[in-house]
């Protein structure tokens, strides 16, 4: 089975632009968070999405934004770029099968998109 | 206080080493913990997955849960120098929609041949 992938793999973008980021789930999985990583920070919650319905949404200013289409594919939008969104964004899927108790939390991510702001 | 907190290390060992990697968590809520491994310019890979106090086993590695006093443990036994990344723990809050994963900073690991 094929894992959770996301493209482009590297970005670089100057300050007050916007970038689209895009991940595709695991098959079957209808559950996709993003997450923000750096050094600093370590990995922070972003958002989550599950049925294209945005459920949770982390402690992050409105320029970030997200969407999920109808076969979970996942995009994540960042407008008017700033150097500090300079970052491993990660996506990852899940089942999250609500009912099935152990094992149906668990998150699988994919490689990443590392975004460079200049 | 952050709800998940770990010791960054970095942490050095000698290959066959039994490596001991630690998180303490505050939200009593949590009841699922994970670790992951994180390969420099990787995503991170779930490792162990555990309900519940006590021990969980795969291969090389253990799980550990004590709820009493919120502490997580990851062991591994005989250390390769493939184990050299950083591990991170999280937790997922619990229930119905309120679903996101909680991480520590991680622990950098080196493994020494």
């Amino acid at each position: 089975k094929a894992g959770v992938t996301q493209t482009p793999r590297y970005l670089i973008k100057t300050r007050g632009q916007q970038v689209t980021l895009s991940c595709s789930p695991i098959s079957g999985h209808r559950s996709v968070s993003w997450y923000q990583q750096t050094p600093g920070q370590g990995l922070q919650f972003l958002f989550e999405y599950f049925s294209e319905t945005q459920r949770n949404k982390g402690n992050f200013p409105g320029r970030f934004s997200g969407r999920q289409f109808s076969n979970s594919r996942s995009e994540m939008n960042v407008s008017t770029l700033e150097l500090g969104d300079s970052a491993l964004y990660l996506c990852a899927s899940s089942l999250f099968l609500v009912a099935a108790g152990v094992g149906s939390y668990e998150q699988y991510f994919g490689p990443g998109t590392r975004l460079t702001v200049t | 206080q952050k709800e998940v907190e770990q010791d960054p290390g970095p942490l050095s060992v000698p290959e066959g080493a039994i490596v001991s990697l630690n998180c303490t968590y505050s939200n009593s809520a949590f009841q699922y913990f994970m670790w992951y491994r994180q390969y420099s310019r990787k995503g991170p890979e779930l490792l162990m997955y555990t309900y519940s106090s006590g021990n969980k086993e795969d291969g090389r590695f253990t799980a550990q849960v004590d709820k009493s006093s919120k502490y997580i443990s990851l062991f591994i036994r005989d250390s390769q120098p493939s184990d050299s990344a950083t591990y991170l723990c999280a937790s997922p809050n619990s229930g119905g929609s309120n679903y996101k994963l909680t991480f520590g900073k991680g622990t950098l690991l080196t493994v020494n041949p």
